[in-house]
């Protein structure tokens, strides 16, 4: 079993949608989780951490399962621009400085 | 500007020749890492150092070498002996196992 799992899409929503991604892990005893962004052949940029109570940065909200050992990322009124590539990110416990990456969720918002 | 750089952006390679890439980054992070990323999938870990002078293997280090001679500095090399090197190649640091920041990478292609 992965130790992170994405549906890889596409998710094709009209802007100002609201659409929703979730991410699975397998280690149980994992401690940090975070959303990227990654564009068509650029690096991935950190978008936000998961933090055990949730947090939320302007249209995007992350909570964490730990019950289901899941993430998610919710998105608010979508925007052309949210178009991209959303990597999960796992940092288990055994290994503080090692990260899982899932293969990623691709969005299309479309006009 | 802190932030982490890599080049060459593009490198095109022989078959049967070592080539390096470059990593460097003055964020005065510990940890840096170093990914392959293939096209549709995840970013599979080949080698990390936590300080310098020491690096472990990833999942995927068959065919690589890294050195950690500067704290800066986190020079991957592929060998020969990596059957498939054509990928994209990606470079990030972190402080203490936290969130990593990546350089915007290397394509490499063998002819």
């Amino acid at each position: 079993r992965k130790e992170v799992e994405q549906d890889p899409g596409p998710f094709n929503v009209p802007e100002g949608a609201t659409v929703a991604f979730n991410c699975t892990y397998s280690n149980s005893a994992s401690q940090s989780f975070f959303w990227y962004r990654q564009d068509c052949r650029k690096e991935p940029k950190l978008l936000m951490s998961v933090y055990s109570s949730g947090n939320e940065d302007g249209r995007f909200t992350a909570q964490l399962n730990r019950a289901s050992q899941y993430i998610s990322l919710l998105i608010r009124d979508s925007k052309l621009s949210d178009s991209a590539t959303y990597l999960c990110v796992v940092n288990p416990s055994y290994n503080f400085n090692k990260f899982y990456f899932g293969s990623g969720t691709k969005l299309n918002v479309k006009p | 500007d802190g932030g982490i750089t890599q080049s060459p952006k593009y490198l095109f390679r022989k078959e049967g020749q070592n080539v390096t890439l470059s990593c460097e980054q003055n964020l005065n992070h510990d940890a840096m890492y170093w990914y392959r990323q293939d096209p549709g999938q995840g970013l599979r870990l080949i080698y990390y150092s936590q300080i310098v002078n020491d690096f472990q293997k990833g999942d995927i280090a068959e065919g690589y070498s890294v050195s950690r001679e500067k704290k800066e500095s986190f020079p991957l090399t592929v060998t020969s002996a990596q059957k498939n090197p054509t990928a994209f190649y990606l470079c990030a640091s972190s402080i203490d196992g936290d969130t990593q920041y990546f350089g915007p990478g290397t394509r490499l292609t063998v002819l």
